[in-house]
């Protein structure tokens, strides 16, 4: 498995208060993504990043923001959660531009 | 912008025949690269096969194969001998070649079950 975890893996949470979610990486790769999964809508890129502290949105960013402060790390923030914002949430690491793309164990979220 | 579109929502196979899933995507791009991933029930996302656009031989990983079609800008996943295994979501997803960035697309997914 590569390395890659993402916490927590569940997490209840109430509308309005700020979420953030964790994505560990112990393999040195340069590109992380974040995605949720919905049904009907597969996987929707949030943000992704590039390097340390180089980010950039995806198709689905409003309401989210990211910071990459480290290599190995990649944070996914709702700064006030909203029930639209139920979802699973897939990290995601590649090496580089056309390698393989390992991807986290999900993390689910429900606001209530 | 880049887009992935999977037209069949479910499909379903009795075991050991062959099953076609269908990927279309639209892009400016000449140089770019493509994924099929499954995701069984238990949520963990698995590539199946990868192609590169500016290779014209179709892929192919054991019982997994593509049809890559870059002028008509398709990319289908043929499953042969199909298994109760390759019961799952799968997802088409499509890559470009950008230096700094280098957005990874997905579509909607199909979700495949092989009857006994």
């Amino acid at each position: 498995d590569a390395g890659i975890t993402q916490s927590p893996r569940h997490k209840v949470t109430e509308t309005g208060t700020p979420v953030t979610l964790r994505c560990h990486q112990t393999e040195n790769h340069r590109y992380m993504y974040w995605y949720r999964q919905d049904p009907g809508h597969g996987l929707r890129l949030i943000h992704y990043s590039y390097g340390v502290k180089d980010t950039d949105k995806g198709e689905v960013s409003d309401g989210y923001s990211v910071s990459r402060s480290k290599t190995e790390d990649f944070l996914l923030t709702l700064e006030s959660a909203t029930s639209s914002q139920t979802s699973v949430y897939f990290c995601a690491i590649k090496r580089s531009e056309n390698t393989e793309a390992f991807f986290g164990q999900g993390t689910r979220l429900t606001v209530v | 912008a880049q887009t992935v579109t999977q037209s069949q929502p479910e499909m379903s196979v009795q075991e050991a025949e062959t099953v076609t899933l269908s990927c279309t995507y639209d892009t400016s791009e000449n140089n770019y690269y493509l994924f099929w991933y499954k995701q069984p029930p238990s949520r963990q996302m698995i590539l199946v096969i990868r192609q590169e656009a500016y290779k014209q031989q179709n892929a192919t990983e054991n019982r997994f194969s593509v049809n890559f079609q870059k002028a008509a800008k398709s990319f289908s996943l043929k499953i042969s001998d199909s298994q109760l295994g390759d019961t799952a979501m799968y997802f088409c997803a499509f890559g470009t070649y950008g230096g700094a960035t280098n957005k990874l697309i997905f579509g909607t997914g199909t979700l495949l079950a092989v009857q006994p």
